[in-house]
Protein backbone atom coordinates (compact mmCIF):
# COMPACT_ATOMS: atom_id res chain seq x y z
CA UNK A 1 0.00 0.00 0.00
CA UNK A 2 1.53 3.41 -1.11
CA UNK A 3 1.78 5.59 2.18
CA UNK A 4 2.97 9.19 1.61
CA UNK A 5 4.59 10.90 4.77
CA UNK A 6 5.59 14.46 5.73
CA UNK A 7 7.50 16.47 7.99
CA UNK A 8 7.44 18.14 10.01
CA UNK A 9 3.66 18.25 10.21
CA UNK A 10 3.75 21.92 11.96
CA UNK A 11 6.43 24.57 11.22
CA UNK A 12 7.16 27.73 12.29
CA UNK A 13 9.28 30.67 10.81
CA UNK A 14 10.00 33.68 10.96
CA UNK A 15 9.75 36.26 8.00
CA UNK A 16 13.19 36.29 5.98
CA UNK A 17 14.27 32.39 6.99
CA UNK A 18 14.84 29.59 4.57
CA UNK A 19 13.24 25.98 5.87
CA UNK A 20 12.97 22.94 3.42
CA UNK A 21 9.43 20.80 4.05
CA UNK A 22 10.33 16.95 3.41
CA UNK A 23 7.98 14.11 1.47
CA UNK A 24 8.26 10.64 1.43
CA UNK A 25 6.66 7.72 -0.25
CA UNK A 26 7.16 4.34 0.63
CA UNK A 27 6.58 2.70 -3.80
CA UNK A 28 7.53 3.81 -6.69
CA UNK A 29 5.34 6.95 -8.27
CA UNK A 30 4.85 8.04 -11.63
CA UNK A 31 4.03 11.75 -10.51
CA UNK A 32 4.26 13.73 -7.32
CA UNK A 33 2.63 16.99 -6.25
CA UNK A 34 2.65 19.98 -4.23
CA UNK A 35 -0.48 21.89 -3.05
CA UNK A 36 -1.71 24.88 -1.24
CA UNK A 37 -4.52 25.03 1.24
CA UNK A 38 -5.16 28.19 2.69
CA UNK A 39 -8.55 27.51 5.96
CA UNK A 40 -11.16 26.56 4.94
CA UNK A 41 -10.25 26.76 1.51
CA UNK A 42 -9.57 24.08 -1.55
CA UNK A 43 -7.03 22.83 -2.54
CA UNK A 44 -4.10 24.82 -4.79
CA UNK A 45 -1.74 23.35 -7.35
CA UNK A 46 2.10 24.26 -6.78
CA UNK A 47 3.90 21.59 -8.35
CA UNK A 48 3.88 18.96 -10.58
CA UNK A 49 6.74 16.90 -10.54
CA UNK A 50 7.40 14.07 -13.18
CA UNK A 51 11.02 12.63 -13.39
CA UNK A 52 14.70 11.74 -11.17
CA UNK A 53 16.10 15.40 -10.37
CA UNK A 54 13.12 17.51 -11.77
CA UNK A 55 13.23 21.11 -9.66
CA UNK A 56 10.64 23.25 -10.19
CA UNK A 57 10.37 27.02 -8.66
CA UNK A 58 7.69 29.54 -8.59
CA UNK A 59 8.64 32.86 -6.55
CA UNK A 60 9.54 31.81 -2.91
CA UNK A 61 9.00 28.12 -3.41
CA UNK A 62 10.75 25.40 -4.98
CA UNK A 63 10.06 21.94 -5.02
CA UNK A 64 12.57 18.93 -6.01
CA UNK A 65 12.18 14.90 -6.54
CA UNK A 66 14.68 12.28 -5.81
CA UNK A 67 13.02 9.12 -6.59
CA UNK A 68 15.56 6.71 -6.11
CA UNK A 69 14.95 7.97 -2.42
CA UNK A 70 11.38 8.43 -3.02
CA UNK A 71 11.72 11.57 -1.29
CA UNK A 72 10.38 15.30 -2.57
CA UNK A 73 11.02 18.64 -0.67
CA UNK A 74 9.68 21.83 -0.70
CA UNK A 75 12.19 24.53 -0.50
CA UNK A 76 10.71 27.90 1.51
CA UNK A 77 13.41 30.86 0.91
CA UNK A 78 13.37 33.93 2.34
CA UNK A 79 9.28 33.28 4.00
CA UNK A 80 6.88 36.07 4.35
CA UNK A 81 3.38 35.79 5.88
CA UNK A 82 1.33 35.28 2.58
CA UNK A 83 3.16 31.98 2.54
CA UNK A 84 1.60 30.84 5.93
CA UNK A 85 -1.00 27.90 4.94
CA UNK A 86 -1.14 24.01 4.63
CA UNK A 87 1.13 22.52 2.68
CA UNK A 88 0.27 18.81 0.91
CA UNK A 89 2.47 16.33 -0.85
CA UNK A 90 0.61 14.07 -2.99
CA UNK A 91 1.45 11.18 -5.44
CA UNK A 92 -0.71 8.88 -7.97
CA UNK A 93 0.66 5.59 -9.55
CA UNK A 94 -2.50 3.51 -10.41
CA UNK A 95 -3.99 4.05 -13.69
CA UNK A 96 -6.96 5.57 -12.17
CA UNK A 97 -4.30 8.41 -11.59
CA UNK A 98 -6.22 8.73 -8.17
CA UNK A 99 -4.24 11.00 -5.27
CA UNK A 100 -2.20 9.49 -2.40
CA UNK A 101 -1.90 12.59 0.13
CA UNK A 102 0.38 13.28 3.26
CA UNK A 103 -1.05 14.12 6.32
CA UNK A 104 0.40 18.21 5.31
CA UNK A 105 2.70 20.47 6.81
CA UNK A 106 0.80 23.82 8.73
CA UNK A 107 3.48 26.30 8.06
CA UNK A 108 2.79 29.78 9.83
CA UNK A 109 5.79 32.56 9.35
CA UNK A 110 5.69 35.14 12.06
CA UNK A 111 6.46 39.16 11.34
CA UNK B 1 -14.75 27.89 -18.17
CA UNK B 2 -14.69 28.55 -14.66
CA UNK B 3 -13.06 25.30 -13.17
CA UNK B 4 -14.62 22.49 -11.01
CA UNK B 5 -17.63 23.77 -8.98
CA UNK B 6 -19.59 21.97 -5.84
CA UNK B 7 -22.79 22.59 -4.74
CA UNK B 8 -23.80 23.46 -2.05
CA UNK B 9 -20.66 24.77 -0.17
CA UNK B 10 -21.82 23.90 3.38
CA UNK B 11 -24.44 21.76 4.52
CA UNK B 12 -25.32 20.93 8.48
CA UNK B 13 -27.88 18.56 8.74
CA UNK B 14 -28.99 16.27 11.72
CA UNK B 15 -28.05 12.80 12.60
CA UNK B 16 -30.03 10.36 10.36
CA UNK B 17 -30.91 12.29 7.70
CA UNK B 18 -30.13 11.97 4.02
CA UNK B 19 -27.82 14.37 1.85
CA UNK B 20 -26.38 14.67 -1.91
CA UNK B 21 -23.40 16.56 -3.00
CA UNK B 22 -23.29 17.90 -6.66
CA UNK B 23 -19.88 17.89 -8.66
CA UNK B 24 -19.42 20.13 -11.81
CA UNK B 25 -15.91 18.94 -13.64
CA UNK B 26 -14.38 21.53 -15.94
CA UNK B 27 -15.74 20.79 -19.49
CA UNK B 28 -14.63 17.49 -21.36
CA UNK B 29 -12.54 16.55 -18.85
CA UNK B 30 -13.53 12.72 -18.55
CA UNK B 31 -11.69 11.80 -15.46
CA UNK B 32 -14.23 12.78 -12.10
CA UNK B 33 -12.55 12.13 -8.67
CA UNK B 34 -14.36 12.26 -4.90
CA UNK B 35 -11.96 12.89 -1.98
CA UNK B 36 -13.03 13.42 1.26
CA UNK B 37 -10.66 15.14 4.14
CA UNK B 38 -11.40 15.09 8.74
CA UNK B 39 -9.92 18.35 10.24
CA UNK B 40 -6.07 18.31 10.51
CA UNK B 41 -5.65 15.44 7.71
CA UNK B 42 -4.86 15.12 4.31
CA UNK B 43 -7.71 14.42 1.92
CA UNK B 44 -8.41 11.01 1.50
CA UNK B 45 -9.78 9.33 -1.97
CA UNK B 46 -13.31 7.99 -1.91
CA UNK B 47 -14.06 6.89 -5.61
CA UNK B 48 -13.20 7.24 -9.30
CA UNK B 49 -15.18 7.49 -12.42
CA UNK B 50 -14.06 7.58 -16.05
CA UNK B 51 -16.91 9.49 -17.77
CA UNK B 52 -19.98 7.56 -16.65
CA UNK B 53 -18.42 4.58 -15.16
CA UNK B 54 -17.18 4.11 -12.07
CA UNK B 55 -14.60 2.30 -12.09
CA UNK B 56 -13.11 2.16 -8.11
CA UNK B 57 -14.23 2.77 -4.72
CA UNK B 58 -12.35 3.13 -1.50
CA UNK B 59 -12.67 0.68 1.49
CA UNK B 60 -14.01 4.57 3.12
CA UNK B 61 -17.43 4.31 0.89
CA UNK B 62 -19.46 2.46 3.25
CA UNK B 63 -22.99 1.26 2.12
CA UNK B 64 -24.50 4.18 2.70
CA UNK B 65 -22.40 6.30 0.03
CA UNK B 66 -23.17 5.74 -3.69
CA UNK B 67 -21.99 7.95 -6.06
CA UNK B 68 -22.93 8.71 -9.67
CA UNK B 69 -21.91 10.69 -12.96
CA UNK B 70 -24.74 9.40 -15.20
CA UNK B 71 -24.27 10.94 -17.92
CA UNK B 72 -20.46 11.25 -17.75
CA UNK B 73 -20.85 14.97 -16.82
CA UNK B 74 -21.59 16.27 -13.48
CA UNK B 75 -21.36 13.95 -10.02
CA UNK B 76 -23.53 13.21 -7.37
CA UNK B 77 -22.75 11.98 -3.98
CA UNK B 78 -25.24 10.79 -1.68
CA UNK B 79 -24.93 10.02 2.21
CA UNK B 80 -27.72 8.32 3.74
CA UNK B 81 -28.08 7.71 7.52
CA UNK B 82 -25.83 10.51 8.23
CA UNK B 83 -23.61 9.85 11.28
CA UNK B 84 -21.36 12.47 12.98
CA UNK B 85 -18.47 10.42 11.64
CA UNK B 86 -19.31 12.11 8.02
CA UNK B 87 -18.51 15.49 9.05
CA UNK B 88 -15.70 16.19 7.07
CA UNK B 89 -15.14 18.45 4.01
CA UNK B 90 -15.81 16.23 0.80
CA UNK B 91 -13.96 17.55 -2.54
CA UNK B 92 -14.51 16.66 -6.23
CA UNK B 93 -11.43 16.75 -8.43
CA UNK B 94 -11.29 16.34 -12.49
CA UNK B 95 -8.44 15.32 -14.50
CA UNK B 96 -7.74 15.21 -18.24
CA UNK B 97 -4.43 14.38 -20.65
CA UNK B 98 -2.50 11.60 -20.36
CA UNK B 99 0.61 10.37 -19.40
CA UNK B 100 3.00 12.91 -18.68
CA UNK B 101 -0.02 15.66 -19.59
CA UNK B 102 -2.31 14.78 -16.93
CA UNK B 103 -3.24 17.39 -14.73
CA UNK B 104 -6.50 17.00 -11.99
CA UNK B 105 -7.84 19.91 -10.65
CA UNK B 106 -10.03 20.66 -7.50
CA UNK B 107 -13.35 21.98 -6.56
CA UNK B 108 -13.87 24.11 -3.81
CA UNK B 109 -15.28 21.75 -1.61
CA UNK B 110 -18.39 20.98 0.33
CA UNK B 111 -18.57 21.20 4.08
CA UNK B 112 -20.33 18.82 6.36
CA UNK B 113 -21.62 19.38 9.33
CA UNK B 114 -23.63 16.37 11.13
CA UNK B 115 -25.11 17.42 14.17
Amino acid sequence: ELKVEQNPLFLSMQEGKNYTIYCNYSTTSDRLYWYRQDPGKSLESLFVLLSNGAVKQEGRLMASLDTKARLSTLHITAAVHDLSATYFCAVDKSATNKLIFGTGTLLAVQP
Amino acid sequence: DTGVSQDPRHKITKRGQNVTFRCDPISEHNRLYWYRQTLGQGPEFLTYFQNEAQLEKSRLLSDRFSAERPKGSFSTLEIQRTEQGDSAMYLCASGSGLGIWYTQYFGPGTRLTVL
